[in-house]
């Protein structure tokens, strides 16, 4: 059971490139939550989906796309990246029902110069 | 809307010493909090959380945390740090709005002395 992966561990992007990140949980979580870290402002919600097939904005969505076209996998894309974007990205999931408790991937360093 | 905020950026202990990390909370409906720890270059770990059952929580690793309604706060303690307690803390609150998620206080830096 490896709970929540996620691929690259790291990257570096030039301005303007594209790229996807790939988030993969084997706990048949319902829901899947993508997040950006940023030093002293803790983690901001980018996007996050309740099922397969769904997804919805978060706070920060600006930049960022995704897609949750299976149920294990979460994927958010930059279409044209930013130096802005630079950020350690990470990957979470939760079952559905009252717990809330959700589960973190590793993390993926972004670095876009 | 919920929202925490965590009252110090960074905390320095001495090893054996207790640990307090402070939170408060704000949120419309009877809050659902918890605490994640980050160790370095490391994901988030849940050490605790409180959903409306009794209101001292104990977690992970010694650390528990008292829910207090009056004082609308939920702070991590720990009665005697080690080396290993070393990382960011952060206080969260469940989110109540249709994203079903968390929001994160802006994070506590726990460093501990030999």
């Amino acid at each position: 059971n490896a709970g929540v992966t996620q691929t690259p561990k790291f990257r570096v992007l030039k301005t303007g490139q594209s790229m996807t990140l790939l988030c993969a949980q084997d706990m048949n979580h319902e829901y899947m939550y993508w997040y950006r870290q940023d030093p002293g402002m803790g983690l901001r919600l980018i996007h996050y989906s309740v099922g397969e097939g769904t997804t919805a904005k978060g706070e920060v969505p600006d930049g960022y796309n995704v897609s949750r076209l299976k149920k294990q996998n979460f994927l958010l894309g930059l279409e044209s990246a930013a130096p802005s974007q630079t950020s350690v990205y990470f990957c979470a999931s939760r079952a559905a029902g009252d717990s809330y408790e959700q589960y973190f991937g590793p993390g993926t360093r972004l670095t876009v110069t | 809307a919920q929202s925490v905020t965590q009252l110090d950026s960074h905390v320095s202990v001495s090893e054996g010493t207790p640990v307090l990390l402070r939170c408060n909370y704000s949120s419309s409906y009877s809050p659902s909090l918890f605490w994640y720890v980050q160790h370095p270059n490391k994901g988030l770990q849940l050490l605790l959380k409180y959903t409306s059952a009794a209101t001292l929580v104990k977690g992970i690793n010694g650390f528990e945390a008292e829910f207090k309604k009056s004082e609308t706060s939920f702070h991590l303690t720990k009665p005697s740090a080690h080396m290993s307690d070393a990382a960011e803390y952060f206080c969260v609150v469940r989110s109540w709005s249709g994203r079903r998620a968390l929001t994160f206080g802006s994070g506590t830096r726990l460093q501990v002395q030999p």
